[in-house]
């Protein structure tokens, strides 16, 4: 059985760095093919894919954040970290982080249960 | 960037009709083109993927056609656990990267 579980602060203030952890089992990112996306969610609003981190550490990011955002694993821990620099309130939002598989299309088929960070001061 | 454009924004329909709902792409996605549904506190799951392929667990009511630009998700016979948010979303392939459309929301009427 799949899962991902996302964590890290409730609450940042505004400049702060943001930092993430996607903690998952059921799968491995040693596995060809493999990857881990973060997508996150503004309260009422669409999904925004943010970046992903494959099995062979090639990591993409979306055009519009790609300068605030490093991602980074751990396949020991089986743990992927996104951080997000320069954090402002627009940046409220649930974080998500999803599984993708290219034996399965590469779309986003097991997602975490997503984790609220507000940015105030 | 690839623009998806849902519609409608709010379908109202009551159960056991047929629900359509539609997305289109600003350019050709093919058919990199998938489906995805949202209930409130929840995270989105999967139902179609490559435009027509159910997902793994997914009923049969549920169906996805389109290719290029213009895609339809159809409910052939709504359940009371239909209604919520259904977004679409296409995959480029390179460089790799992924966009939503903003939804279409469909309520019990």
């Amino acid at each position: 059985q799949v899962t991902l579980k996302e964590s890290g602060p409730a609450l940042v203030k505004p400049t702060q760095t943001l930092t993430l952890t996607c903690t998952f089992s059921g799968f491995s990112l040693t596995s060809a093919g493999m990857r881990v996306n973060w997508i996150r969610q503004p309260p009422g609003k669409a999904l925004e894919w943010l970046a992903h981190i494959n099995w062979n550490d090639e990591k993409f990011f979306s055009t519009s954040l790609k300068t605030r955002l490093t991602i980074s694993k751990d396949t020991s821990k089986n743990q992927v970290v996104l951080s997000m620099t320069n954090m402002d309130p627009v940046d409220t939002a649930t974080y998500y982080c999803a599984r993708s598989y290219s034996g399965s299309g590469g779309w986003f088929d097991s997602w975490g249960q997503g984790t609220l960070v507000i940015v105030s001061s | 960037e690839i623009v998806l454009t849902q519609s409608p924004a709010t379908l109202s329909l009551s159960p056991g009709q047929r629900a359509t709902l539609s997305c289109r792409a600003s350019q050709s996605v093919s058919t990199y083109l998938a489906w995805y549904q949202q209930k409130p506190g929840q995270a989105p799951r999967l139902l179609i993927h490559d435009a027509s392929n159910r997902a793994t667990g997914i009923p049969a009511r549920f169906s996805g056609s389109g290719s290029g630009t213009d895609f339809t998700l159809t409910i052939s016979s709504l359940e009371p656990e239909d209604f919520a948010v259904y977004y679409c979303q296409q995959r480029t392939i390179w460089p790799p990267g992924y966009s939503f459309g903003q939804g279409t929301k469909l309520q019990i009427k």
